[in-house]
């Protein structure tokens, strides 16, 4: 099992471009979920899904729109990009909702946005 | 949403304990958390405890829970330089779908 995978690893953007964060498990977890974190914060949760189909907001969702189309893939779209948006991206996979015991989070992708 | 605060840094020397403290607000918590994150990677669930325990221990870490002081904290036995990495407490929050994480306490050790 290659386990959560996410690409590109590091981004660089404009303000105001777009882009897509992709996010793969190849683990069948039902729940993802996608977390930014900045510095001296934590991580915040973004928008989570339980399963193909189902999205639901987090902490964070302002900026960012996602889609759930196969339980494999989670994607995350940045559709104006801001500086605000600098920031290292998670995402992360459970078996289902609340299972954290086995919750299984990816590297990373790193954007700066300019 | 909920509040989980933690100190931002810790330094001890090689083969030293560790004690890394964390307080939260949501006091039905029902899972506490600890993670790792070492340097370029994403974070490892390294224990949890449930609220009705007061403590638990797994190898060189135990996890001390005081409910009703909302605080928790991971002690690591006999610290090795592979420790060194950052470490978040989190809590799933009532009525939410998600974990809350703290600030996350960047951990050194000094050989």
């Amino acid at each position: 099992n290659a386990g959560v995978t996410q690409t590109p690893k590091f981004q660089v953007l404009k303000t105001g471009q777009s882009m897509t964060l992709q996010c793969a498990q190849d683990m069948n977890h039902e729940y993802m979920s996608w977390y930014r974190q900045d510095p001296g914060m934590g991580l915040r949760l973004i928008h989570y899904s339980v399963g193909a189909g189902i999205t639901d907001q987090g902490e964070v969702p302002n900026g960012y729109n996602v889609s759930r189309s196969t339980t494999e893939d989670f994607p995350l779209r940045l559709l104006s990009a801001a500086p605000s948006q600098t920031s290292v991206y998670f995402c992360a996979s459970s078996s289902i909702l609340m299972a954290v015991e086995t919750q299984y989070f990816g590297p990373g992708t790193r954007l700066l946005v300019l | 949403g909920e509040d989980v605060e933690q100190s931002l840094f810790l330094s001890v020397r090689e083969g030293d304990s560790s004690v890394i403290n964390c307080t939260y607000t949501d006091s039905s918590s029902t899972y506490l958390y600890w993670y790792k994150q070492e340097p370029g990677a994403g974070l490892q669930l390294l224990t949890y405890i449930f609220s009705n325990m007061d403590m638990k221990q797994d190898q060189r870490l135990t996890v001390l829970l005081n409910k009703k002081d909302k605080h928790l904290s991971l002690r690591i036995a006999d610290t090795q330089t592979g420790d060194s990495a950052i470490y978040f407490c989190a809590e799933w929050g009532t009525g939410a779908n998600n974990l809350f994480f703290g600030t996350g306490t960047r951990l050194t050790v000094i050989p």
